[in-house]
């Protein structure tokens, strides 16, 4: 079946240094969504990627989704301690009804 | 505009016994899921739902029952709580399977001993 794979598991960086989550599916998608979900908290959407290639930024988050609609990824420039959490990319293929999601990336940030 | 209120947001069950999680939605969403998140992992999808008397089993149901009466409501029962059952439970819905995001409640963490 598809899959949505997600690296890295974790990531800890120092607060300024940046920060990439990638994300990999096994089949070509037609959209890509992205979830943050705080320590405690619950899955936040964040936004949603359609178009091949396409590129949106919100702030210091810039998303991108690959040419071959196959892969996607989330870039945290100069982190601050208010990034930390699960960054979770999903994914829908089309022949399945719903969101595959991947298994996140844990960030935590160094003061 | 409460979103998915989900409750309760804490409990502890015995081997054997049984309980509801309760889910509702105030954005009319057709779309409901529930999913169950173990520690340091991802969201596992156990039954969704594409709108009133509709139901399909996700990824792990087994242990799990749904029912969708209404749009508004999306209750998970639990039977014969095992402690595999462990986890924090999320209700989650949408406008539709794909275009929209997902919006989720705060979660019910679920202790089985």
């Amino acid at each position: 079946g598809q899959q949505v794979m997600q690296i890295p598991q974790y990531q800890h960086v120092q607060e300024g240094e940046d920060f990439t989550t990638y994300c990999n599916s096994s089949t070509t998608l037609s959209n890509i969504q992205w979830y943050k979900q705080r320590p405690g908290g619950h899955p936040v959407f964040l936004i949603q990627l359609v178009k091949s290639g396409e590129v949106k930024k919100q702030k210091r988050l810039t998303f991108q989704f690959g040419e071959a609609k196959k892969n996607s990824s989330l870039h945290i420039t100069a982190t601050q301690t208010t990034d930390v959490g699960t960054y979770f990319c999903a994914g829908y293929g089309g022949s399945q009804g719903n969101l595959i999601f991947g298994k996140g990336t844990k960030l935590s940030v160094k003061p | 505009n409460a979103g998915v209120t989900q409750t309760p947001k804490f409990r502890i069950l015995k081997i054997g016994q049984s309980m509801t999680l309760q889910c509702a939605q105030d954005m009319n969403h057709n779309y409901m899921y529930w999913y169950r998140q173990d520690p340091g992992m991802g969201l596992k999808l156990i039954y969704y739902s594409v709108g009133a008397g509709i139901t399909d089993k996700g990824e792990v149901p087994n242990g799990y029952n749904v029912s969708r009466s209404t749009t508004e409501d999306f209750p998970l029962r639990l039977e014969l709580a095992a402690p595999s059952q462990t986890s924090v439970y999320f209700c989650a819905s949408s406008y539709d399977s794909r275009s929209y995001g997902y919006t989720f409640g705060s979660g019910t963490r679920l202790t089985v001993v």
